[in-house]
């Protein structure tokens, strides 16, 4: 089945323990995404990477990193979350091509609670 | 820079009503394309339809309807009959061709619909 996964689904940290949140996809999709989505805001960009080893910042990077050394993979990294960064984290992928033209794939989401 | 609004923070109506979710958009690019997004209250994304900017013709899909109106710049949403299924949030969203914002999808804040039986 053609998905994207992301793990943990659910995950409640304190200030400053760095996590990573992992994200795969099986479609051999060159271009993946971040978005967080907070009320009232939708979704918002954090980082893209439109293929291995190539990535960008998206609207909202600060306190984020990102690699993309397999082109399956783009784990989302917090070095040292902040309760701002409570948030529910959605992974995303697609195929290069016609940019903007093709469907996104979303991972079911992270739901991080910093305290 | 691509903007996309809804104006409907929350809609409440009664099973059977009709009800329209309004998405205005702001692009420079003349080729773009418009999205709309469900997210249940379990929380996943389901993509509904993908629109793209030289097509204008509305579209139907069973109890779902989309109108295009560039000239208003526009891309409203319709259930026809609500059921209680169709609670949800609803995401409208903006990709335009290319360039800088590659791929990136521009998201409304979402309306939240409520269906009540």
């Amino acid at each position: 089945e053609a998905q994207v996964t992301q793990n943990p689904r659910y995950l409640i940290t304190v200030t400053g323990k760095k996590l990573t949140v992992t994200c795969s996809q099986n479609m051999n999709h060159e271009y993946m995404s971040w978005y967080r989505q907070d009320p009232g805001l939708g979704l918002r960009q954090i980082y893209y990477s439109m293929n291995v080893e190539v990535t960008d910042k998206g609207d909202v990077p600060e306190g984020y990193k990102v690699s993309r050394k397999e082109k399956r993979n783009f784990p989302l990294i917090l070095e040292s979350p902040s309760p701002n960064q409570t948030s529910l984290y959605f992974c995303a992928s697609k195929r290069s091509g016609t940019s903007g033209s093709l469907e996104q794939f979303f991972g079911p989401g992270t739901r991080l609670t910093v305290l | 820079a691509q903007k996309v609004t809804q104006a409907q923070t929350e809609i409440s109506v009664v099973e059977k009503e009709d009800v329209t979710l309004d998405c205005v958009y702001e692009t420079r690019d003349t080729t773009y394309y418009l999205f709309w997004y469900k997210q249940p209250p379990s929380g996943e994304l389901v993509f509904l339809i993908r629109r793209n900017s030289f097509d204008e013709q509305n579209e139907i899909s069973g109890r779902y309807s989309w109108n295009f109106q560039k000239s208003t710049s526009s891309f409203n949403f319709t259930i026809t009959a609500s059921q209680v299924v169709d609670s949800a949030v609803y995401f409208c969203a903006l990709s335009e061709a290319g360039g800088t914002s590659y791929g990136k999808l521009t998201f409304g804040q979402g309306t939240i619909l409520t269906v009540h039986p």
